[in-house]
C-alpha cells in the first residue's frame, strides 16, 4: 500500500551543478504533479503529466527546469545550472486522473550552496 | 498565487477546544476544494474535500464549510488534539480543472 515516494529526501549541491529529483507515484495513478514549496509558503505548481506527456508545464520558472515521465509512472525533475534561489522543497503528487484528489510524497529538500 | 511570505497566520488553541481555520479563494469558477495538513518535514496530507455543489461535508472530527457567495472555505476541527498541530492549506481547482492552487497556509498550535 505504498504512497507517493520521492528520492532523495535531501540533496545538497553547489551553485552551477545539475540535479535530478525522482518521484514514484501511487500505482495506477495516471496524473503526476510537481510543486515547489518555499519556507512559509504553500506549494507552487510547476508541471503536470497526464500519462507520459506534460499536459501543462506553465509553472516551470525557466528553461533550466525540465521534467520527464517516459513510461507514465516514475517521473524525474531535472534542474540544470542550479542557483541559490532554487533552494526549496520539491513536492510530487499523483492522482487517479487529472483534477482528482492529489496525494503528496514527502518531498525532496534541495539546498544549493 | 496567494503566497504571502514567511509569516504564516497562526491559530493557537487549547487542547480539547474546537478550531476553525479559514481560507478565502479567488475564482468563482473553482469547483473542487481540498484541505491538507502539513507537519514539519513532511508532505501535505489529505484531510477532507468538498465540491462546489455542496455547502458542508463532515469527516471524523473535521467539517468543511463552503460559502460560494463570499468565496470562503473553512475547516472546523472538533476537540483539537496536540497531534493536530501543523500547517493547514486549502487548495482550489480552477482554470482547466486539472490544476490546484494552494493558499498560504495557517499554522495551528495546540497547547496541552
Amino acid at each position: 500500500g505504498a504512497g507517493v515516494s520521492q528520492t532523495p529526501s535531501n540533496k545538497v549541491t553547489e551553485k552551477g551543478k545539475y540535479v535530478e529529483l525522482r518521484c514514484d507515484p501511487i500505482s495506477g495513478h495516471t496524473a503526476l504533479y510537481w510543486y515547489r514549496q518555499s519556507l512559509g509558503q504553500g506549494p507552487e505548481f510547476l508541471i503536470y503529466f497526464q500519462g507520459t506527456g506534460a499536459a501543462d508545464d506553465s509553472g516551470l520558472p525557466n528553461d533550466r527546469f525540465f521534467a520527464v515521465r517516459p513510461e507514465g509512472s516514475v517521473s524525474t525533475l531535472k534542474i540544470q545550472r542550479t542557483e541559490r534561489g532554487d533552494s526549496a522543497v520539491y513536492l510530487c503528487a499523483s492522482s487517479l486522473q487529472g483534477g482528482d484528489t492529489q496525494y503528496f510524497g514527502p518531498g525532496t529538500r534541495l539546498t544549493v550552496l | 498565487g496567494e503566497n504571502v511570505g514567511l509569516h504564516l497566520p497562526t491559530l493557537s488553541v487549547q487542547e480539547g477546544d474546537n478550531s476553525i481555520i479559514n481560507c478565502a479563494y479567488s475564482n468563482s469558477a473553482s469547483d473542487y476544494f481540498i484541505w491538507y495538513k502539513q507537519e514539519s518535514g513532511k508532505g501535505p496530507q489529505f484531510i477532507i474535500d468538498i465540491r462546489s455543489n455542496m455547502d458542508k461535508r463532515q469527516g471524523q472530527r473535521v467539517t468543511v464549510l463552503l460559502n460560494k457567495t463570499v468565496k470562503h472555505l473553512s475547516l472546523q476541527i472538533a476537540a483539537t488534539q496536540p497531534g493536530d498541530s501543523a500547517v493547514y492549506f486549502c487548495a482550489e481547482r480552477r482554470d482547466n480543472f486539472n490544476k490546484f492552487y494552494f493558499g498560504s497556509g495557517t499554522k495551528l498550535n495546540v497547547k496541552p
